[in-house]
């Protein structure tokens, strides 16, 4: 089945705790995706990445860092979280070209304290 | 830089109500506009359009680009309460997988 796997889904950490949300898609895509939503405000592009070891910033890369050493993975790193970085966070892909529909994670709800 | 607006951001109707949404979009290199719903979960895709394909209709939900204006619109006739959630369009370009704000639908019975 083709999907896009985050983990975690739920955690609630504390402030200067590094961590990792992992985002795996099964399908071949060459672009993938990190964002945040809060309220109000829609989906924010916190970084992208148009294929393996090319990543570039999205509108909001501050505090966040991501890497693409696999094309299947791409995992979120927040070395010093903040409770300001408390969203819910989407991982996304995509093929590239024309015609191409993103397909979505289900979603990470993180609460930092 | 992309850019993308859309209006309005939030958007109280009641059943039966017809509700039109904009998209308006600045992006290099236009590619491909796409309209997702979002519940409360993740996104669900609804409609593509592209140079080669700038009207979708799918039963209530329709949507139209118009390339020469840089927007789309996306119909909703007959509206039900199920139909509330919030709609995004993202506009693809040089930057890939960018969304506007989107816009908040709340349909009332």
């Amino acid at each position: 089945e083709a999907q896009v796997t985050q983990n975690p889904r739920y955690l609630i950490t504390v402030t200067g705790k590094k961590l990792t949300v992992t985002c795996s898609q099964n399908m071949n895509h060459e672009y993938m995706s990190w964002y945040r939503q809060d309220p109000g405000l829609g989906l924010r592009q916190i970084y992208y990445s148009m294929n393996v070891e090319v990543t570039d910033k999205g509108d909001v890369p501050e505090g966040y860092k991501v890497s693409r050493k696999e094309k299947r993975n791409f995992p979120l790193i927040l070395e010093s979280p903040s409770p300001n970085q408390t969203s819910l966070y989407f991982c996304a892909s995509s093929f590239r070209g024309v015609g191409n529909t993103i397909y979505f994670g289900e979603g990470s709800w993180l609460t930092v304290v | 830089e992309d850019k993308v607006v859309q209006s309005p951001l939030s958007l109280v109707v009641h059943e039966g109500d017809t509700v039109t949404l904009n998209c308006s979009y600045e992006v290099t290199n236009f590619r491909s506009l796409l309209w997702y719903k979002q519940e409360k979960k993740a996104p669900t895709f609804l409609f593509m359009l592209t140079s080669s394909g700038i009207e979708k209709k799918s039963g209530r939900l329709s949507s139209i680009l118009d390339k020469k204006e840089l927007s789309s619109i996306l119909n909703i006739t007959a509206t039900q309460t199920g139909d509330s959630a919030i709609y995004l369009c993202g506009p693809s370009g040089n930057t890939p997988l960018v969304f506007g704000k989107g816009t908040r639908l709340s349909v009332i019975a």
